[in-house]
Formats: structure tokens, sequence, C-alpha cells
């Protein structure tokens, strides 16, 4: 039962070439969030996802970066054409809603991509 | 714009002794959420403690407490009997109280704890 879980554990990649990062959150959780931590900017918010909806993109850095949700469950972070300013560590939360507030709640944290671009 | 600052970078205790983590928060909001992650090399964040900002007393959880002055926008963490394991980078995060939900963190604090 487990927790939020994320793959691959590392990645590295050259520059120029796409890569997918995936999450899987906690059964039953809607609420999913992709953040990213690097050295120089800390964390920072990248999509939030309710259910397969995407309400917010607005941390995405750039056009190169795109994500997805399918089945309200497993999200996919894709990033295209990655730069070595990319290379930082990619984590997942995920957090259940609230009754008919629609209200998220405490956020649970996977253990992270790292990412790293030669 | 929320921001959250933590102004100690590093932090030192002693075993067994007690240390103090300082956070400040700037809003306009009047609902909101705080909350103390840590995260050891693993990675893994953890969720050590959270605060309403519409609730007045003070949250603990064991060993951890907080010291939340509203007025002053000031949330500080308290670790009692700091033990080895608590060795981390320490994360204060704000919530807006809407529905969505992301958390702005600060810069975080690496807590150092000696034998």
């Amino acid at each position: 039962g487990a927790g939020v879980s994320q793959s691959p554990s590392n990645k590295v990649t050259e520059k120029g070439k796409d890569v997918e990062l995936r999450c899987d959150p906690i059964s039953g959780h809607t609420a999913l969030y992709w953040y990213r931590q690097s050295l120089g900017q800390g964390l920072e918010f990248l999509i939030y996802f309710q259910g397969n909806s995407a309400p917010d993109k607005s941390g995405l850095p750039s056009d190169r970066f795109s994500a997805e949700r399918t089945g309200g469950s497993v999200s996919t972070l894709t990033i295209q054409r990655t730069q070595q300013e990319d290379s930082a560590v990619y984590l997942c939360a995920s957090s259940v809603v609230r009754g008919t507030s629609g209200r998220t709640d405490t956020q649970y944290f996977g253990p992270g991509t790292r990412l790293t671009v030669l | 714009a929320q921001t959250v600052t933590q102004s100690q970078p590093e932090m030192s205790v002693q075993e067994a002794e007690t240390v103090t983590l300082s956070c400040t928060y700037d809003t306009s909001e009047s609902d909101y959420y705080l909350f103390w992650y840590k995260q050891p090399p693993s990675r893994q964040m953890i969720l050590v403690i959270r605060q309403e900002a519409y609730k007045q007393q003070n949250a603990t959880e064991n060993r951890f407490s907080v010291n939340f002055q509203k007025a002053a926008k000031s949330f500080s963490l308290k670790i009692s009997d700091s033990q080895l394991g608590d060795a981390a980078m320490y994360f204060c995060a704000y919530r807006s109280g809407g529905s969505q939900g992301n958390l702005i963190f600060g810069k975080g604090t690496k807590l150092s704890v000696k034998p």
C-alpha cells in the first residue's frame, strides 16, 4: 500500500533527447501535483491535475514540458528536447479532495526522479 | 503573490536538545494552511506538521510543535529531544485555502544533529 511511487528513480539523458517521468499516486487520490526541485530555484510547482484535467499548468517552464493523466490515476511528465537546465529532481504528490468543497487535503510525496541532462 | 522565507540555511543541534527552525510568510489571504516537511537524503518529502490558519491553537505532533503567530506571519518549528534521525532538510510551505492548493515552499533549512 502504498504511497506515491515514481519511476525511474534516476534518469541520465543527453541534451536534446525526450524523457518521460511517471507518477503513480495513492489509490483514491484525485488530486495530483508535479514539482521540480533544483539547486538554483528550490522547489517549484509545475502542474496540478484534478482527475484527468489540468486546470493549472502555469508552472510549466516552457512548451517543451507537458503532462497528462489517464484514468484519474497515473501521470506522465514529458520533457522534449531536454536542456541542461532541466536537470533537477522531479517530485510528484497526491491528495484527496474533500467532499463537496473541492478542497484538496494534505499532499503526500513520492521519492522523486533525479534527472541529469548531459 | 505569496512568499515563504526561511532565513536559516543551516542549523545544528546536540542530540536530546531542542532546536527551533524559523519561517515567515507573506500573504493577503485569510484562508490558508502552513506545513513543515522533512526531506532526508532519500529525497522523500515527509509531512511533519500542519497548521490551519483559522486555528488559534498551535499544532503539535509528538516531539514537534509549532509557534504560529498569525499577525506576525511567523510559523516556527520546534523539535524537542532531538534525535539523529531528525537530521534532514526542513521545508516550510504555504497553501491557499482554495480548491487547488499547490504548495509554495521556502528554500529550506538543513538540520544537523550531533551525537
